[in-house]
Parts: structure tokens; sequence; C-alpha cells
């Protein structure tokens, strides 16, 4: 199976600054179609996980663009400029190339 | 507005099985995978499998083929789980989630299942 490994295991922010996280897969995640086929997901506290991130770079419905992905076949960055309090949570990447679908072990955010 | 709505939380003997339920409303689950992760207290989210309510084919992780069962009842549109030969290690929160316009992009709110004698 594809294994996903997030970095880092935590980020503290400053409000309105920017934060950045990795997540790597062990296989190529990009498709013959061209479609690059890693996911972002937000799970805050007490919540479901709500998609981010779809396709690598597509900014999912209802998720302000301050939010960003971005990556090459393996090694993908999820970008957050202007850190809101809102933020804080657990992201992990999830790959949705091939079964069984896998997930990091997520990164923290949480507010300086 | 779509919304999933899970069934609550249950509590099971070891050996037994419990059922879990997913209503979906505001879509047709004809038209769309539903998908169920689990989440092992404090832990990450990991894949159980997915049917397709259209036709019931399922697609399952080698760790759970002999754990879940997925179905799903189109005229209710409501998906179901069920968990047999239950242990310890099942202690988790379970997921389900349907594909809009991506995979995973609308989730129910999560059921707990616990596990004790």
């Amino acid at each position: 199976e594809i294994v996903m490994t997030q970095a880092p295991l935590s980020v503290s922010v400053t409000p309105g600054e920017s934060a950045s996280m990795s997540c790597r897969s062990s296989k190529s995640l990009l498709y013959s179609n061209g479609i690059t086929y890693v996911y972002w997901y937000l799970q805050k506290p007490g919540k479901s996980p709500q998609l981010l991130i779809y396709r690598m770079s597509n900014l999912a419905s209802g998720v302000p663009d301050r939010f960003s992905g971005s990556g090459s076949e393996t090694d993908f960055t999820l970008k957050i400029s202007r850190v809101e309090a809102e933020d804080v949570g657990n992201y992990y990447c999830g790959q949705l190339l091939e079964n069984p679908l896998t997930f990091g072990s997520g990164t923290k955010l949480e507010i300086k | 507005e779509v919304q999933l709505q899970q069934s609550g939380a249950e509590l099971g003997k070891p050996g037994t099985s419990v059922k879990l339920s997913c209503k979906v409303s505001g879509y047709n689950i004809r038209n769309t995978y539903m998908y169920w992760v689990n989440q092992r207290p404090g832990k990450g989210l990991e894949w159980i499998g997915r049917i397709d309510p259209a036709n019931g084919n399922t697609i399952y992780a080698e760790k759970f083929k002999t754990k879940a069962t997925l179905t799903a009842d189109t005229s209710s549109n409501t998906a179901y789980m069920q968990l047999s030969q239950l242990k310890s290690d099942d202690t988790a929160i379970y997921f389900c989630a349907i594909e809009l316009g991506a995979p995973f992009d609308y989730w129910g709110q999560g059921v707990m299942v616990t596990v004790s004698s």
C-alpha cells in the first residue's frame, strides 16, 4: 500500500503569518491522465474532517483562498497564508490513486 | 443542502456485532460512492472501504475484509456498515463520507463505537 508521510508533527503559528506543511508518498500519485491524486483534509477539534484541496492543487468549495496546495509526483505541500484562529486542527493528506486509500498521520496546527 | 446523519453511539461486548447507519439527505446515493473511515482514540484516519450503492459493489481495505460489511438501501438513501467479532481494538469513531465533486467532500458527524465487556 502507498505510505503517506507528513511533517512536521505539529506547527505553531502566530495569527496573520503563514504556515506550510509537507506530505510525501511512497509512490508517484501522478496518474496517466495527468491528475495527481493527493488530497488535503482539515479536522477541527471534535469535528469531522473537511476537504480542503483535491487533486493536489484544487480548492474545494467554500474553502478560503488562503489555502493552497502544490507539489510534484511524490512530494506535496499545503500552504496557509494569513493563518486565523479558526484554522486550528489536524491536517491530513491522503492518496486516492489506488486501494487501499491511505492517509498521513497528520500535522497539528496550533496558534501561538 | 447535503447532509449525512449517522446513527448514535454504540457500546458492544467483545465478540458481538454492531450495525451503523448513515442516512443521506439532499443527494441521491445512487449517484455517489459511500466511504467509511475510522479514527482510533487520538489517532489518524484509516480507510475501511467503499460501496457503490447503485449496484452494491464493495471494496475493502485488506484488514477489514472480515471485519466490516458494507451495504446500502437506495430506497431510504441510507448506507450501513456492520462490524463483526468486536474486539477492544475496534473502539473508534467511525465516519461515513460521500463523493460529489471529490472523494470525501461530505462527511457524517461520526459515531463512537466502544467495545467493552
